[in-house]
């Protein structure tokens, strides 16, 4: 089982420039999470979708969008990167939410730097 | 607001107990998790506690005060691979996370 895989693992943006994180997952779980860790922070949730078709806003969406298609992906968009999207990204799923003990597996994670 | 507060760092000597805490105060609550996350690596899950009391896993263990907003992971022999940052995240009414920052333990030789 690959779990979730999450690429690129790391990518250099130049101010303005756009770029497509991708995340897919095999265990045909639900909910899909975009959340980003900033050092000394806790993680911050961007956007999540609870199935194919729907998404929501999370903690802190602005500059970033999404979509889900399929079960399986779920690519966050960045469009016109900022300095303050200099990150770490994580995709995480989860086989449903609303009973409050399902846990999170996350990708390996993306290194962002915007310059 | 919704907060939760956990110590930055702490260091322990490799073979001994260590108990990281966690305080919360959130809207709602519908369960806390502690994740275990090392160095440069994803977050994995290492415990769920939504009633009160003591959850044992082996070397590690997961207390819940809900009354006291209040919980705390016991990790026991600590080993040299136990060095990581652990995450406590609480799910509020609206089944959202909200994610303490983090504290990371240091096991010394």
């Amino acid at each position: 089982n690959a779990g979730v895989t999450q690429t690129p693992k790391f990518r250099i943006l130049k101010i303005g420039q756009s770029m497509t994180l991708q995340c897919a997952q095999d265990m045909n779980h639900n909910y899909m999470y975009w959340y980003r860790q900033d050092p000394g922070m806790g993680l911050k949730l961007i956007y999540y979708s609870v199935g194919a078709g729907i998404t929501d806003k999370g903690e802190v969406p602005n500059g970033y969008n999404v979509s889900r298609s399929t079960t399986e992906d779920f690519p966050l968009r960045l469009e016109l990167a900022a300095p303050s999207q200099t990150s770490v990204y994580f995709c995480a799923s989860s086989p449903k939410s609303g009973t409050g003990d399902e846990k999170l597996f996350f990708g390996s994670g993306t290194q962002l730097s915007v310059l | 607001g919704q907060n939760i507060d956990q110590p930055t760092e702490m260091t322990a000597t490799e073979g001994a107990i260590v108990q990281i805490n966690c305080t919360y105060q959130t809207s709602g609550f519908n369960g806390l998790f502690w994740y275990q996350q090392h160095a440069g690596e994803a977050p994995t899950f290492l415990s769920y506690n939504v009633l009160d009391g003591l959850e044992e896993k082996g070397r590690f263990s997961s207390f819940l005060s809900r009354s006291k907003g209040y919980s705390y992971l016991l990790l026991k022999e600590l080993q040299m691979k136990d060095s990581a940052s652990y995450l406590c995240a609480v799910m509020d009414s609206n089944y959202q996370l909200i994610w303490g920052a983090g504290t990371k333990l240091i096991i010394k030789p």
